[in-house]
């Protein structure tokens, strides 16, 4: 079963726009970590965020956890089209910290 | 230094034939993870590996399924009796310990016929 649950499902936007996505989970985690695969394939890491974080940034990426609420947001500013991909948030659970998915926010960002 | 490296990239076999998918960790990486993605959903757990051992395998979806990793590095996942349903993108990870960044390799694209 899967544990975070991405929303929405698909978002189409103009490149320059910001992209909203929100992931929801279940169960006490010990972090949260966001994905971007182009293709099917090939699976990067954006970034982590602790359980005992609550916003983290990267470049044109920001990363909000709310562990009350068991959800996160991520953020990506000024879209590019390149921006284009499915984004999954995972979250380690227990001591071998294996991740958990969900299944992904197709982002489209028309040029 | 170089990421995560899985081969072969694409695998194509008849039902019924046994497969072998290696994965490369990033070199140092102690901890090692496999999970399997079907068309449309995210990926899903198999096994974990920390060192030579598989700590915990309880993603394996029967006993046709076994993976290991000889000398603590490379890993390969072994699948006997291939069935259609077993069709999927294997991802391998690996990352310095368990709490860190996992780091994917490119998968191995399996279809079986």
């Amino acid at each position: 079963s899967q544990q975070g649950e991405e929303d929405p499902q698909a978002l189409s936007i103009q490149e320059g726009e910001n992209a909203t996505m929100n992931c929801s989970y279940k169960t006490s985690i010990n972090n949260l970590q966001w994905y971007r695969q182009n293709s099917g394939r090939g699976l990067v890491h954006l970034i982590l965020i602790r359980s005992n974080e609550r916003e983290k940034h990267s470049g044109r990426l920001r990363v909000t956890l709310d562990t009350s609420k068991k959800s996160s947001s991520l953020l990506i500013t000024a879209s590019r089209a390149a921006d284009t991909a499915s984004y999954f948030c995972a979250t380690a659970l227990g001591s071998n910290y294996k991740l958990t998915f969900g299944k992904g926010t197709l982002l489209t960002v028309n040029p | 230094g170089a990421g995560v490296s899985q081969t072969p990239s694409n695998k194509v076999t008849e039902k019924g034939k046994y497969v072998e998918l290696r994965c490369d960790p990033i070199s140092g990486h102690t901890a090692l993870y496999w999970y399997r993605q079907s068309l449309g959903q995210g990926p899903e757990f198999l096994i974990y590996f920390q060192g030579t051992g598989a700590a915990d395998d309880s993603g394996l979806p029967n006993d046709r399924f076994f993976a290991v990793r000889p000398e603590g590095s490379v890993s390969t996942l072994k699948i006997q009796r291939t069935e259609r349903g077993d069709s999927a993108v294997y991802l391998c990870a690996s990352s310095f310990q368990p709490a860190d960044t996992q780091y994917f390799g490119p998968g191995t694209r399996l279809t079986v016929l």
